[in-house]
């Protein structure tokens, strides 16, 4: 079946600090998505990319579509304490869903 | 602009009771979405509806889950006969037909089945 996989699954850094995260995957994607939950929140939307070497930034967030469409990379840069939460890639599965990443947990020291 | 707002967002029921959870998507879109996650995990697909039409379930959604969204605004996703395996954070997500494959989620509804 398909998978997402991310790397790291947890990452503990000092504020300040640059963060690289990635997600790989075992089919092509046409669309990838990059979304942070907090604690008992619902996932929100970072950022979308849409074609294979896109590179899109949003704030300190800078996102890369892969050239073999089979993975994305997120980098957060002079991170802060407010970046602590789940990052998860997604990737549409179908016509009609997305299919989401293992996740990566981002812990930022003061 | 409001996002997508669900309610409760707490729910505690004993198994065997039924529940019912309400989704208000952001009003112009169309495309309405249920997902569930579990501790750890990301949020798995369980339905889809355009407008009022449910076009996609998930093998997860059992035959004590039912999903309606009868005018093509609001969804309600009811849980008959809960079981502990319930437990889990449900998600609702919208998207705009035509748009890009955006999804944009609600805070959900953290189910805790006793």
């Amino acid at each position: 079946g398909q998978q997402l996989n991310q790397s790291p699954q947890s990452m503990f850094i000092q504020e300040g600090e640059d963060v690289s995260m990635n997600c790989t995957s075992s089919s092509i994607f046409n669309t990838w998505l990059w979304y942070k939950q907090d604690p008992g929140e619902g996932p929100v939307l970072l950022i979308a990319l849409y074609k294979a070497g896109e590179l899109t930034s949003n704030g300190r967030l800078t996102a890369q579509f892969g050239t073999t469409r089979k993975d994305s990379f997120l980098n957060i840069s002079a991170s802060i304490p407010s970046d602590v939460g789940i990052y998860f890639c997604a990737g549409p599965a179908g016509a009609n869903n997305l299919f989401f990443g293992t996740g990566t947990r981002l812990t930022v020291i003061p | 602009d409001t996002g997508v707002s669900q309610d409760p967002r707490h729910k505690i029921t004993k198994r065997g009771q039924n529940v019912t959870f309400r989704c208000d998507p952001i009003s112009e879109h169309n495309r309405l979405y249920w997902y569930r996650q579990t501790l750890g995990q990301g949020p798995e697909f369980l339905t889809y509806f355009q407008n009022e039409a449910q076009l996609e379930k998930s093998r997860l959604l059992s035959d004590r889950f039912s999903a309606e969204r009868p005018k093509g605004s609001f969804s309600t996703l009811e849980i008959q006969r809960t079981e502990q395996g319930d437990s889990a954070m449900y998600l609702c997500a919208s998207s705009l037909l035509g748009g890009h494959d955006e999804q944009y989620f609600g805070p959900g509804t953290r189910l805790t089945v006793t």
